[in-house]
């Protein structure tokens, strides 16, 4: 297996709700990452997980909360978001923090 | 000292021309500096990548050519297809941090 499967594709939230986006990978990897994309520009980094432990927070706003039960998966859980929060959130692995990315094909996230 | 500065923003070539994007950095602590296609509405797919100790990799129909000196490197795509039409990012990061930071990204179109 040597992909990074994000659920799900497509998510509509309003103002006051509370959801959570899911990444998984099975290929060992050690280091896991969240990245937000808005249209037309780069993925920015949000959050590093190596050895499950976090290691970098990006100055992320509390509303977004990333979680990480083991080694294979990592959750990012959202909450009271903004209309400007909508983007693509993307989830990512390596062998080690740094090196080797692959990426999922992201959560299209709409907030109304 | 973080940036990754990346040209053109758009490029258009013809059917079987080789495509040229570059990129420039100034933190000489990078030591890998993959690139990625981005489809739209999918995540970044690395395409190849090189580590500053070798000044040139080829895989296929992409080269990376690299320049410790000048702080430069860049990627050539061989007898471009519509189908390599897609969005480009150079990136770099130090391996070990988990910080990934990608260019502002190429839009390349190729005509048949």
């Amino acid at each position: 297996d040597t992909e990074v499967t994000q659920t799900p594709k497509h998510l509509v939230m309003g103002m006051t709700n509370k959801k959570s986006l899911k990444c998984e990978q099975h290929m060992g990897h050690r280091a896991m990452y969240w990245y937000k994309q808005k249209a037309k520009k780069p993925p920015e980094l949000m959050f590093v997980y190596s050895y499950e432990k976090l290691s970098i927070n990006e100055s992320v706003p509390s509303r977004f909360s990333p979680e990480c039960p083991n080694s294979s998966l990592l959750n990012l859980h959202l909450h009271a978001l903004q209309p400007e929060d909508s983007a693509l959130y993307l989830c990512a692995s390596s062998p080690r923090a740094g090196d080797g990315y692959t990426f999922g094909s992201g959560t299209r996230l709409t907030v109304v | 000292q973080q940036q990754v500065k990346q040209s053109p923003q758009s490029l258009i070539v013809q059917k079987g021309g080789i495509s040229i994007i570059n990129c420039a950095y100034e933190n000489t602590a990078f030591d890998y500096f993959p690139w990625y296609q981005q489809f739209p509405g999918k995540g970044p797919a690395l395409l190849i990548a090189i580590r500053p100790d070798v000044s040139e990799k080829k895989e296929g129909r992409f080269t990376i050519s690299f320049n410790k000196s000048a702080k430069q490197f860049s990627l050539h795509i061989m007898d471009s297809q519509p189908g390599d039409s897609a969005t480009y990012f150079c990136a770099a990061s130090i391996v070990y941090t988990g910080k990934l930071i990608f260019g502002q990204g190429t839009t390349l179109q190729v005509k048949p």
